[in-house]
């Protein structure tokens, strides 16, 4: 199993950048890297997903360095409608990767 | 597409019931996806199919659990004997693509409490 690990909780106001980092020492060759975000009463929904380096999309960019042993999520100028639940997945069943495994998330609270 | 629809969306049993959860994947979409969530374990994957197929169950926590997918647009978790510890919301996804590879869409879960 790919073993992953996020902050518990972070804290930010609204328009600030905020940046969640998931650590994955194990990630294996074949695994890709997911974010979702999940508000209380509902199931997860998809933010971004990436392989290595960059990756941007309407709502966030991911950044992932060359070891992949980390990724981080940048969600920029957040509102209040962001406070949520963060989750990294990491894992690929198609490609021989690990099973996959969801981080712990983290609690994102935005205020005014 | 309304998406992956769930039901019940809340269910409370006594334990040592049969208890049957319900999915309808988002038509088109290969793979499904049982998840459950709780606090102290957090999102984990219970199994998944592939075009109906069962793949990968090592997720199923004991032989009380089991899922079928007897066709493209439904599956179903059955517990049985249920427990209070099997107390969870239990999610179903779906995805077009390989586990990983794709985004997976989540139905808004079942919240099972087991009394």
């Amino acid at each position: 199993l790919a073993k992953t690990t996020q902050p518990i909780s972070m804290d930010s106001y609204e328009g600030q950048e905020v940046n969640i980092t998931c650590s994955h020492n194990n990630i294996a060759t074949n695994d890709y890297i997911t974010w979702y975000q999940q508000f209380p009463s509902q199931g997860p929904r998809f933010i971004i997903q990436g392989y290595k380096t960059k990756v941007t999309n309407e709502v966030a960019s991911l950044f992932i360095p060359a070891d992949r042993k980390s990724s981080t999520l940048s969600l920029p100028r957040v509102s209040l409608s962001d406070t949520a639940v963060y989750y990294c997945l990491v894992g690929d069943f198609g490609g021989g990767g690990n099973k996959l495994t969801f981080g712990t998330g983290t609690q994102l609270k935005v205020e005014l | 597409d309304a998406g992956v629809i769930q039901s019940p969306r809340h269910e409370v049993t006594e334990m040592g019931q049969e208890v049957t959860l319900r999915c309808k994947p988002i038509s088109g979409h290969d793979y499904l996806f049982w998840y459950r969530q709780t606090m102290m374990r957090g999102l984990e994957l219970l199994i998944y199919f592939n075009n109906n197929v069962p793949i990968d169950d090592s997720g199923m926590p004991e032989d009380r659990f089991s899922a079928k997918m007897p066709n493209a647009s439904f599956s179903t978790l059955k517990i049985q004997p249920s427990e209070p510890r099997d107390s969870a919301v239990y999610f179903c996804a779906s995805s077009l693509e390989a586990p990983g590879r794709d985004e997976q869409y989540f139905g808004p879960g079942t919240r099972l409490t087991v009394t």
